[in-house]
């Protein structure tokens, strides 16, 4: 699976938009962007993912390049309970280990 | 409800002493994968099945083992071989390989500390 780089830490206001960087300029022609959220001490929490095309769901709107070598996750009002580690992944869809890497993720801190 | 467990969520062991966590899931999951984080750090991957009585090594496989009897059930075992097994460890399902939807769904996880 393709490597992603993300910035270590970011900090929000609460009640504005959470805009999330990821690159993965490796990523190949069928590889999926992941993205999930780990809250301290509990498990990984899915958001969203998507191949090409711009995703929206309840959570979260998945924004990817033309390139596809980078995308953005976009909380649209962020609130304290947002705080939280984020996951970039990418990965093959239906690849026998059907199994996520996880790097170190992005800290996101929403201030009041 | 449906979803994954794990238990217990925290876990104290002798140095020497093999443990065994337990994963449970009632999803009707074909894969279920175990990780391992460190304080800081992202999950890395020890084991994952894909089907029952099949499993696979992850990238930091030496000093423990599965099982996987039952498509339900995935415990991992910490041996008394794993050099440093104080760690947050993470149980995960998906529906197998091969389908779109292969979103993971994760438990609440196991604290072990090694006293």
């Amino acid at each position: 699976d393709a490597k992603t780089t993300q910035p270590t830490s970011m900090d929000c206001a609460e009640g504005r938009a959470a805009n999330l960087p990821c690159n993965h300029s490796t990523i190949s022609g069928n590889e999926y962007v992941y993205w999930y959220r780990q809250i301290h001490s509990q498990g990984p929490q899915y958001i969203i993912h998507g191949l090409k095309n711009n995703e929206t769901n309840e959570m979260a709107s998945l924004i990817i390049t033309e390139d596809r070598k980078s995308s953005t996750l976009i909380l649209p009002h962020a609130t304290l309970r947002d705080t939280a580690v984020y996951y970039c992944i990418v990965r093959v869809w239906g690849n026998a280990g059907n199994m996520l890497t996880f790097g170190g993720g992005t800290r996101l801190m929403v201030k009041p | 409800d449906g979803g994954i467990t794990q238990s217990p969520k925290y876990l104290f062991r002798k140095e020497g002493q093999n443990v065994t966590l337990s994963c449970e899931q009632n999803l009707n999951h074909d894969a279920m994968y175990w990780y391992r984080q460190d304080p800081g750090q992202g999950l890395r991957l020890i084991y994952y099945s894909q089907i029952v009585n099949d499993f696979q090594k992850g990238d930091i496989a030496e000093g423990y083992s599965v099982s996987r009897e039952k498509k339900e059930s995935f415990p991992l075992t910490v041996t008394s071989a794993q050099k440093n097994p104080t760690a947050f460890y993470l149980c995960a399902s998906s529906i197998a390989a091969g389908t779109k939807n292969t979103e993971a769904f994760f438990g609440q996880g196991t604290r072990l500390t090694v006293v």
